[in-house]
Formats: structure tokens, sequence, C-alpha cells
């Protein structure tokens, strides 16, 4: 079971919208760790989104976004497209595991 | 741009050790931040630890203390994470992965191509 929580699924059709939440604790995000978001498609090696909670790498779409409020945390995809289907993970530091934590990861389907 | 190459897959035989390399080409390994992600077939992305030569800190997950060692080589900008005590649960791809900037917690924005490791008898 993973520190940081994520949906084990999203969906969408072309065009919409998608949230992908990150619930974490006192001890991670609620601390006020930053969180960091990757896309990871099969057979390649993971790619920062988000760093920083809401700053988009040189070359990540601005389709992508990123937030963080409380103890969680959500990457907003809009205007879906196929070449967005892929596993999303979020990453934090939980101070009490004194290491960094990542989330159980979500596959976003293109309907 | 910094590139991070990575050492060839592997088979070992349970109980034995494995040592994956992680060249970083642009620059010097010494000067980065390093961390060690594995992923296993059907899980998801697990942190092993973290190296920050410059500092001289070495972090690792509780789930892997006392099993790796994360050392790193100056004279040739390589990084090495050595897993011992190998079982099946290893068999993973291993990844290395550059920090965005000089602590454990920050964001991975390099990643080397990643590193099969097969344990079986």
């Amino acid at each position: 079971q993973s520190v940081l929580t994520q949906p084990p699924s999203v969906s969408g059709a072309p065009g919409q919208r998608v949230t992908i939440s990150c619930a974490g604790s006192s001890s991670s995000i609620g601390a006020g760790y930053d969180v960091h978001w990757y896309q990871h498609l099969p057979g390649t090696a993971p790619k920062l989104l988000i760093y920083g909670n809401n700053i988009r790498p040189s070359g990540v779409p601005d389709r992508f976004s990123g937030s963080k409020s409380g103890t969680s945390a959500s990457l907003v995809i809009t205007g879906l497209q196929a070449e967005d289907e892929a596993d999303y993970y979020c990453q934090s530091y939980d101070r009490s595991l004194s290491g960094v934590v990542f989330g159980g990861g979500t596959i976003l389907t293109v309907l | 741009q910094v590139q991070l190459v990575q050492s060839g897959a592997e088979v070992k035989k349970p109980g034995s050790s494995v040592k994956v390399s992680c060249k970083a080409s642009g620059g010097t390994a010494s000067r980065y931040a390093i961390s060690w992600v594995r992923q296993a077939r059907g899980h998801g992305l697990e942190w092993m630890g973290g190296i920050i030569p410059i500092f001289d800190t070495i972090d690792y997950a509780q789930k892997f203390k006392g099993r790796v060692t994360l050392t790193a080589d100056e004279s040739t900008s390589t990084a090495y994470m050595e897993l011992s005590s190998l079982r099946s649960e290893d068999t993973a791809v291993y990844y290395c992965a550059k920090i965005l900037d000089l602590s454990h917690e920050g964001a991975l924005h390099i990643w080397g191509q990643g590193t099969m490791v097969t344990v079986s008898s």
C-alpha cells in the first residue's frame, strides 16, 4: 500500500478534462513537501510532467497543470489526446519515513 | 544536455548480488543528486534511495536498508546501485534519475533508460 493514494484508473474522451488526485498526510504533502508528477509509458523511462506542485518543465504542454492544497494534490489534463494514455504517478517526501514516496499510479484511458 | 546511460540487463541467482551502473554524460556525477527507482512488473514506481556526492549524503528507503548500497565515482561520472540477497521479488526494471536540485525530495527530471534485473534459479 502506497503512502500517497491515487485512483487506480481514470478515463475520458478526446478533448475532455480529467483530474488525477494524490492524497497524502500531515507527514508528507501536508508537511509542506512539494509534489511532482510523472507520465510513464510502457517500455520507456518516466517523464517529469510537473514539479514543485505546479511548474511545467520546458516542452510539457500547458494542457497539463498541477495544484496542491492541504494534504493532497491534483494533476489536471485538459483537451485530452490519445497520446496522453499512460500511467501517471505523484511523488513527494514523507518525514516520518525519512524518504521519497510515490503514489500507486493511475492508468489514464482515452476512450 | 545531460544524459544518464545505465548498464545492461542482468540475470542473477537468488541470494546473489547485482550492481547497476549509471553514467552521466555532459557533466559529472559528483555535481548531481541521483535517485534510484525500480518498477516490478504489475507494480508502481518504488524509490530505493538517493545519493548526493557533493554533500557526501546518502538516503535509503527503509525497506531496502541493509540490502542496498549506493556509491558514486567522481572520476568516471558514474553512480552505482548494488542490491544484495536477491530474491525473486527483486525482479524489476531499475532506473537511475537525476534530481532537479541537490535534495533527496526534489523532482527527477532526467532518467536513465532502465536496467532489467531478473532473479531466477
